[in-house]
């Protein structure tokens, strides 16, 4: 069965600090791994996916197979990175649907 | 282009009513998706329809019904709603990555 940790419901970091968002993963064919971001008032979209390898807005993430972990990082956090993150997880064979974590709040303070 | 149209966008409803939620996408994907959103639970995928024709259960289907109606609108039905279906309900389709609709903030007394 698909699983999605993310350890944190709330991630409080300052303008300018290093952030990094948790995700661990469970999942025993190949797995694909997006993150999603929801902002306020807004529709929740994508962030990025990992077999893309792209930076986002300054985010990344990896995929560690050996960690199960897909964590996002980010060097320097901006007020408007504020928001709610989930980390989400489908079978690159497309057949399963997207399975999701249950999110980390991101809080950015000036 | 609309993308992922979902309506209503708030409901309150008595315990035991009925009601359908509609939702439509534009972009001509095969598969469509409904999910609910609770605080501290995240996205819990209700139903999902993998393709025009089919529907399979999600994560938590009691108590929720869907038709796949046609490629573009995938409606999901609460036959006689309870507390617990309180929540925001999500419509999203997409092939490979999802779009996501606006949400239906649903409350059930």
């Amino acid at each position: 069965a698909q699983r999605v940790t993310q350890p944190e419901k709330l991630l409080s970091v300052f303008k300018g600090a290093p952030v990094e968002l948790k995700c661990n993963y469970s999942y025993s064919g190949s797995p694909e791994l997006f993150w999603y971001v929801q902002y306020s008032r807004q529709r929740l979209q994508l962030l990025l996916r990992h077999i893309s390898r792209e930076s986002i807005k300054g985010f990344t993430a990896d995929l560690n197979k050996g960690e199960t972990s897909f964590h996002l990082k980010k060097p320097f956090a901006q007020e408007e990175d504020s928001a709610m993150y989930y980390c989400a997880l489908s079978g690159l064979s497309g057949n399963t649907p997207l399975v999701f974590g249950k999110g980390t709040r991101l809080s950015v303070i000036a | 282009n609309a993308g992922v149209t979902q309506t209503p966008k708030f409901q309150v409803l008595k315990t035991g009513q009925s009601m359908t939620l509609q939702c439509a996408q534009d972009m001509n994907h095969n598969s469509m998706y409904w999910y609910r959103q609770d605080p501290g639970m995240g996205l819990r995928l209700i139903y999902y329809s993998a393709s025009e024709g089919t529907t399979d259960k999600g994560e938590v289907p009691n108590g929720y019904n869907v038709s796949r109606l046609n490629k573009r609108e995938f409606s999901l039905r609460l036959e006689s709603a309870a507390p617990s279906q309180t929540s925001v309900y999500f419509c999203a389709s997409g092939d490979e990555k999802l779009f996501f609709g606006s949400g239906t903030q649903l409350s059930v007394l």
